[in-house]
């Protein structure tokens, strides 16, 4: 089915551990973003793409690199993970613009506890 | 980034029209009106969007105020699957790099 994949679902990591998020659409969606949720709380943007080779800093970029190399996937990569990295991370893309304002599909997201 | 004003929490009971408001007073003419709603446990799920005019789709209805300061979306006829917490965002024209910020929503909760 047509949507946002996310893997993994659940992961568990050491304060220090690096992993990478991975996050892939198979809706030619140019717009791509990462959010992630602590609890009570709204989405906070980490990082976004507007398109292939083309990456910029949300609100909370700290901590978190991202590459766009081809239009389906947009990894987010932990370099350091530290225990104010748990959350629950969800990846979202989008159609750009071009004259309409289009919504977003969000994936079922990542569940991540770093101890 | 405009901000939106919503209520913390609403109830309503299954099968009647739940009527949610969304304060948007700083709202800018390119600004467009966004709603999503998250289950538990689950992303968020786009609802629908709009400009100036009403709109409807097959989940909800959006009215917007004439002079766009406010909007409300209409569930019909709600059921428990609509319990949710809803997120009325406002979203930048047409640009490219325009951004969702979400706020802490309104929690709905849905009686039997």
């Amino acid at each position: 089915n047509a949507g946002v994949t996310q893997t993994p679902k659940f992961q568990v990591l050491k304060t220090g551990q690096s992993m990478t998020l991975q996050c892939a659409q198979d809706m030619n969606h140019e717009y791509m973003s990462w959010y992630r949720q602590d609890p009570g709380m709204g989405l906070r943007l980490i990082h976004y793409s507007v398109g292939a080779g083309i990456t910029d800093q949300g609100e909370v970029p700290n901590g978190y690199n991202v590459s766009r190399s081809t239009t389906e996937d947009f990894p987010l990569r932990l370099l350091s993970a530290a225990p104010s990295q748990t959350s629950v991370y969800f990846c979202a893309s989008s159609y750009r613009g071009k004259g309409r304002n289009y919504g977003y599909t969000f994936g079922s997201g990542t569940r991540l506890t770093v101890v | 980034d405009a901000k939106t004003t919503q209520p913390n929490s609403m109830e309503s009971n299954e099968e009647e029209p739940v009527h949610l408001p969304c304060n948007h007073s700083t709202i800018s003419g390119t600004d467009y009106i966004h709603w999503y709603r998250q289950l538990p446990s689950q992303g968020p799920e786009y609802v629908i969007h709009g400009l100036t005019s009403n709109v409807n789709n097959r989940m909800a209805s959006l009215a917007i105020a004439e002079d766009r300061k406010s909007s409300t979306l209409i569930l019909h006829r709600a059921t428990l699957r609509d319990a949710a917490v809803y997120y009325c965002i406002l979203k930048a024209g047409t640009g490219a790099n325009s951004k969702l910020t979400f706020g802490k929503g309104i929690t709905l909760s849905v009686r039997p």
